[in-house]
């Protein structure tokens, strides 16, 4: 079974600087890696995907995976009080009838 | 774009209760999600469904009932509530399984 552990558990970072969250798995066969953010009373919504080696880069939001070291991480820039929310790493199965599996979050505060 | 709609968005239960959680989705997507978000813990699946009248296992599936009795539905049982599984239940879909999966808001469970 997939196991996705997130870094640091909480973050406190102040407007206007670089929040840089991380996340590792266990499978490098793993299909794709999703960003969700979820703020309180609310269900996860996708921020970004990435399913190639590399780094992917839309707006403020940049993510890095390295297949290799099984790491994936979220960066980002120009941090707002809005940001502020829990952010949770999911992984794809590499199977056809796989599904999502999540890490436990980072809680992410910005600070104004 | 579409929505989850989650029913009821509170659940108080006594122990020992069955108890029966709703979810509908209008994406038209093929494949439904139940996970549950203990604080801390971050997701994890209960059960899912590929297509109507299709149930498939999560890592969390004893103690749960799960029906898909049309596309658009997919409701979760609670068999006999017990004190520690009071948590927040996600419902989710997507449109085939790896692709990006949409939450709904969440049925926070109580048991007294």
């Amino acid at each position: 079974q997939e196991k996705v552990q997130q870094s640091p558990e909480s973050l406190i970072v102040p407007e206007g600087a670089m929040s840089s969250l991380n996340c590792t798995f266990s499978n490098s066969a793993s299909q794709s890696i999703w960003w969700y953010q979820q703020h309180p009373g609310k269900g996860p919504e996708a921020l970004i995907s990435i399913f190639s080696n590399g780094n992917k880069k839309e707006g403020r939001l940049t993510v890095y995976l390295n297949r290799a070291s099984l790491h994936v991480s979220l960066h980002i820039r120009d941090s707002q009080p809005s940001d502020s929310a829990v952010y949770l790493c999911a992984v794809g199965g590499g199977s056809a009838l796989g599904r999502l599996h999540f890490g436990a979050g980072t809680q992410l505060i910005v600070i104004p | 774009g579409g929505i989850i709609t989650q029913t009821p968005k509170f659940l108080i239960g006594q122990e020992g209760q069955k108890l029966t959680l709703k979810c509908q989705q209008n994406f038209n997507h093929d494949t439904m999600y139940w996970y549950r978000q203990d604080s801390g813990k971050g997701l994890r699946l209960i059960y899912y469904s590929i297509t109507e009248n299709d149930l498939q296992k999560g890592d969390l599936s004893e103690g749960y009932d799960a029906s898909r009795e049309k596309k658009s539905s997919f409701s979760l049982t609670v068999t006999s509530a017990q004190k520690n599984e009071m948590a927040v239940f996600l419902c989710a879909s997507s449109e085939v399984a790896n692709t990006e999966v949409f939450f709904g808001k969440g049925t926070r469970l109580t048991v007294v």
